[in-house]
């Protein structure tokens, strides 16, 4: 069975203090492996794709990274305005095929 | 241009009431989905669709239809609802590649009573 595990659970961060998240997967036949940021109240929104391990994308403060086995959100000197939970989810060719497999996020918490 | 847009937005229901949740999406999107998300457990899917007509069982199908008449609309009903099935209801479309992203509404929260 297609699993999406995130750690850790909250991350209390300083402005400025760079940190990592974590989402390891197990999905057969990845497709692709996307990042979402949540704030309160609203839906997800949509950050990166990843396609392969050894890929890379960048978007401001954020780089998201992939491996074969797990992927990282490396967010570098936030400001408070990345306060927000950051979901990952993963689409595979078996169990996951045709949706979106998600981890239950992590809720970053970024103080000034 | 909306997007994936979810009708209502807050709804309270006794339990045994029923009630469907609408969603439209205007981007042409094959795909669409019906998460529910509670604390801790993040989305969970309830059913999708893979087109016009089509429908399948997600994760957590109990207690829930759903019908795709048309292609840009995905309706989610609740014939009886239980108190368990308090929580926010996500809807989400996508091209229907599978390494092309979902977009999602802003979410219905409903309590059931």
């Amino acid at each position: 069975e297609d699993q999406v595990t995130q750690s850790p659970e909250a991350l209390r961060l300083q402005e400025g203090e760079s940190s990592s998240l974590n989402c390891s997967y197990t999905v057969s036949g990845l497709r692709g492996l996307f990042w979402y940021r949540q704030d309160p109240g609203k839906g997800p929104e949509f950050l990166f794709t990843l396609y392969s391990a050894g890929e890379e994308k960048e978007k401001e403060r954020l780089k998201a990274t992939l491996t074969k086995k797990e992927s990282f959100l490396h967010i570098t000197a936030p400001k408070p305005e990345d306060s927000a939970t950051y979901l990952c989810a993963g689409t595979g060719t078996t169990d996951s095929w045709g949706k979106f497999q998600f981890g239950a996020g992590t809720q970053v918490v970024v103080t000034p | 241009n909306a997007g994936v847009t979810q009708t209502p937005k807050f709804r309270v229901l006794k339990t045994g009431q029923s009630m469907t949740l609408l969603c439209a999406q205007d981007m042409n999107h094959e795909y669409m989905y019906w998460y529910r998300q509670d604390p801790g457990m993040g989305l969970r899917l309830i059913h999708y669709s893979v087109g016009e007509g089509t429908t399948a069982k997600g994760e957590v199908p109990d207690g829930y239809n759903v019908s795709r008449l048309k292609k840009q609309n995905f309706l989610l009903g609740l014939e009886s609802a239980a108190p368990s099935q308090t929580s926010v209801y996500f809807c989400a479309s996508s091209e229907g590649h599978q390494n092309t992203e979902a977009f999602f509404g802003q979410g219905t929260r409903l309590t059931v009573v």
